[in-house]
């Protein structure tokens, strides 16, 4: 089946820096990833959408300008964390849609807890 | 929009009995219907998912789940649950033909021998 990675699978970092985060579908190429945030017991959020050669697509209420996303390629979308603080510690998770499968097919990496101290 | 409902936070059950973890959603339009698992500090498995056709729907590991367009359900069923079944569970809905997802709370089994 497809498979997606994300790096790093662990960050910590100090309050004031950035973070990228990396997302990859290895055997396939994505015209679409997404990106996710859940917090510890709860649900898995939708950040935004991102597509390849164009401006990610952000859900309500999300700073484009804190989390920026880069889907410069069709293997690979960044999210750099900027400026992050503590209230960004979260587990991000990232999903890989496959034009070549149905519509409704995502495909998830195993996500990078982030840390901020 | 759409929303999901998870009415259980926590299911603890006994090794080898049944299970049933239950999902409502909310939608204006039709929906697919999924259900993800998720073992701790990972990503995201599919379970199962509801495209059209037959309202059982049969997936990975033993599990089914039922679609009721009536009570709007999608509640999930293991006749025999494992050790290894022990994980957060997510019901998930998107609009049909889309791919944006939306999640429930998520219910946390519990398999005890």
């Amino acid at each position: 089946g497809a498979v997606v990675s994300q790096h790093p699978s662990r960050v910590i970092c100090k309050s004031g820096t950035s973070v990228k985060i990396e997302c990859r579908s290895l055997d396939f190429q994505a015209t679409t990833m997404f990106w996710y945030r859940q917090f510890p017991k709860q649900s898995l959020m939708l950040m935004a959408t991102s597509n390849e050669g164009s401006k990610a697509t952000y859900e309500q209420g999300v700073e484009k300008d804190k989390f920026l996303i880069n889907h410069a390629s069709l293997t690979l979308s960044t999210l750099t964390v900027t400026s992050a603080h503590p209230e960004d510690s979260s587990f991000y998770i990232c999903s890989a849609r496959d034009p070549n499968s149905p519509p409704d097919t995502q495909y998830f990496g195993p996500g990078t807890r982030l840390t901020v101290l | 929009a759409q929303s999901v409902t998870q009415l259980d936070s926590q299911v603890p059950v006994f090794e080898e009995a049944p299970v049933e973890l239950r999902c409502n959603y909310s939608s204006s339009v039709s929906v697919y219907l999924f259900w993800y698992v998720q073992y701790p500090n990972q990503g995201l498995q599919l379970l199962l998912k509801y495209l059209s056709g037959s309202t059982l729907v049969k997936g990975i590991n033993g599990f089914e789940a039922e679609f009721n367009k009536s009570q709007t359900s999608f509640h999930l069923r293991k006749p025999s649950v494992h050790i290894s079944d022990t994980a957060e569970y997510f019901c998930a809905v998107t609009p049909t033909g889309g791919s944006r997802l939306t999640f429930g709370e998520g219910t946390q089994l519990t398999v005890n021998p």
